[in-house]
């Protein structure tokens, strides 16, 4: 089976401007997660996803942060306005279920100058 | 509140030698999943090992073993006579709660010199 695809790969911006992510979870995957790993430590959750709906965005900061999936499948996060703490490597990962454990894709390489 | 520990910030052995990376997890439900992950210089996550709250049963696959304690809240992962391709960093992820979120501690990185 396909794995998780997330796009683009790397991204350079400068602070202040905005910045979207997109990924594709296996087909069928129900739960979609967003991390963001800033360099040297684990992976910090950003949003969790059921199918359409929300679950837990509590560690996401709602004031710049932004996600979404549309019809359960693909999901987008942005960023709007970026600042140079944004700068991470930003994972995408999806689950048939919970507790089945998770694929993870390679990331998005975001840099803020 | 779910935490996961993994107090070794970084350990450096020779390659051939065993060497262990512990993890303490700490949660009030009664279901709940551990997971290890490796992730290597390239960056992507690797599973290697997923197991739910019911099952204490400690597991092996090749070099690698697993050893889940209740009692002690831990989740420990021992390499056995390792390589220098085990060098990665080695995260533990817990997943429970109402909702299932899947939290990491903050990893461990492992350096085998040849």
């Amino acid at each position: 089976e396909a794995g998780v695809a997330q796009s683009p790969r790397y991204k350079i911006i400068e602070k202040r401007q905005s910045v979207a992510f997109w990924c594709n979870p296996i087909s069928g995957h129900a739960t979609l997660y967003w991390y963001q790993q800033i360099l040297g430590q684990g992976p910090k959750l950003l949003i969790q996803f059921q199918n359409n709906g929300v679950v837990d965005d509590s560690q996401l900061p709602k004031d710049r942060f932004s996600a979404e999936r549309l019809k359960g499948v693909d999901s987008t996060l942005k960023i709007q306005p970026a600042k140079l703490e944004d700068s991470a490597v930003y994972l995408c990962a999806s689950s048939l279920d919970r507790g089945l454990g998770y694929t993870f894709g390679s990331g998005t390489r975001l840099t803020v100058v | 509140a779910q935490k996961v520990t993994q107090a070794q910030t970084e350990i450096s052995v020779v390659e051939k030698e065993d060497v262990t990376l512990d993890c303490v997890y700490e949660t009030r439900d009664t279901t709940y999943y551990l997971f290890w992950y490796k992730q290597p210089p390239s960056g992507e996550l690797v599973f290697l090992i997923r197991r739910n709250s019911f099952d204490e049963q400690n597991e092996i696959s090749g070099r690698y073993s697993w050893n889940f304690q209740k009692s002690t809240s831990s989740f420990n992962f021992t390499i056995t006579a390792s390589q220098v391709v085990d060098s990665a960093v080695y995260f533990c992820a817990l997943e429970g709660g109402q909702g299932f979120s899947f939290i990491f501690g903050k990893g461990t990185r492992l350096l085998v010199k040849p």
